[in-house]
């Protein structure tokens, strides 16, 4: 069965700080998404990793994919109010192709 | 862009009735998911689809079915309401590996 965990659940960091989202799974597969959720609306799509050693970035946010230790990594870099939002990550089974989103990472700027 | 669309945003039914809730995607895509989101609890898929009249079960089908007739039409059937499904229903789409596309959401009370 595939298991998808992140941490933090909960993250509350200061702007200007960099800070990571792990993002890790039980099973194999290649292919892993990010999203982005603002409170009251839909999912967003961020990055798609696609292989073991892929790398994507966006702004202030990076994310790259081991597909060997089963993680991946969410980074954001000098974090702006902006990005406030609940992050998850989702991963599809090679096995019959479902995906299976993690729990959430709700994460909180400060100015 | 690609277009889902849920055909309620907010619905409230009674324990014991038959719901069922639409999603229309406008993009051809062959793949189309339902999940539920609860607080705290992530997004848990429920059924999902690869192609018209086929069907495959997610984390928790149980209470649910699914219909699929014409490619661009996915349905979630809720046989007989019961309040544990209390929820906010996200459809989404895609095409291969490309990310999902959601809808906004279909928020259900049932009373």
């Amino acid at each position: 069965e595939l298991k998808v965990e992140q941490n933090p659940l909960f993250l509350s960091m200061q702007e200007g700080k960099n800070y990571t989202i792990y993002c890790n799974y039980s099973t194999t597969s290649d292919r892993l998404y990010w999203y982005r959720q603002d409170p009251g609306k839909s999912l967003e799509s961020l990055f798609v990793l696609l292989s073991n050693g892929a790398v994507k970035q966006e702004g202030r946010l990076m994310a790259s994919l081991d597909t060997k230790a089963r993680l991946s990594t969410l980074h954001i870099t000098a974090a702006v109010h902006d990005l406030s939002a609940t992050y998850f990550c989702a991963v599809a089974w090679n096995r019959d192709d479902k995906i299976i989103f993690g729990k959430g990472t709700r994460l909180h700027i400060l100015p | 862009d690609v277009k889902v669309t849920q055909s309620s945003r907010y619905l409230v039914k009674r324990t014991g009735e038959k719901v069922f809730l639409e999603c229309v995607q406008d993009m051809d895509h062959e793949n189309m998911f339902w999940y539920r989101q609860d607080p705290g609890l992530g997004l848990r898929l429920i059924y999902f689809s690869y192609d018209v009249k086929m069907k495959e079960k997610g984390d928790i089908p149980e209470g649910y079915s699914v219909s699929r007739e014409k490619k661009e039409r996915f349905s979630l059937i809720l046989e007989s309401a019961s309040t544990n499904q209390t929820s906010m229903y996200l459809c989404a789409s895609s095409l291969d590996q490309s990310p999902l596309h959601f809808g906004n959401g279909t928020r259900l009370t049932v009373t």
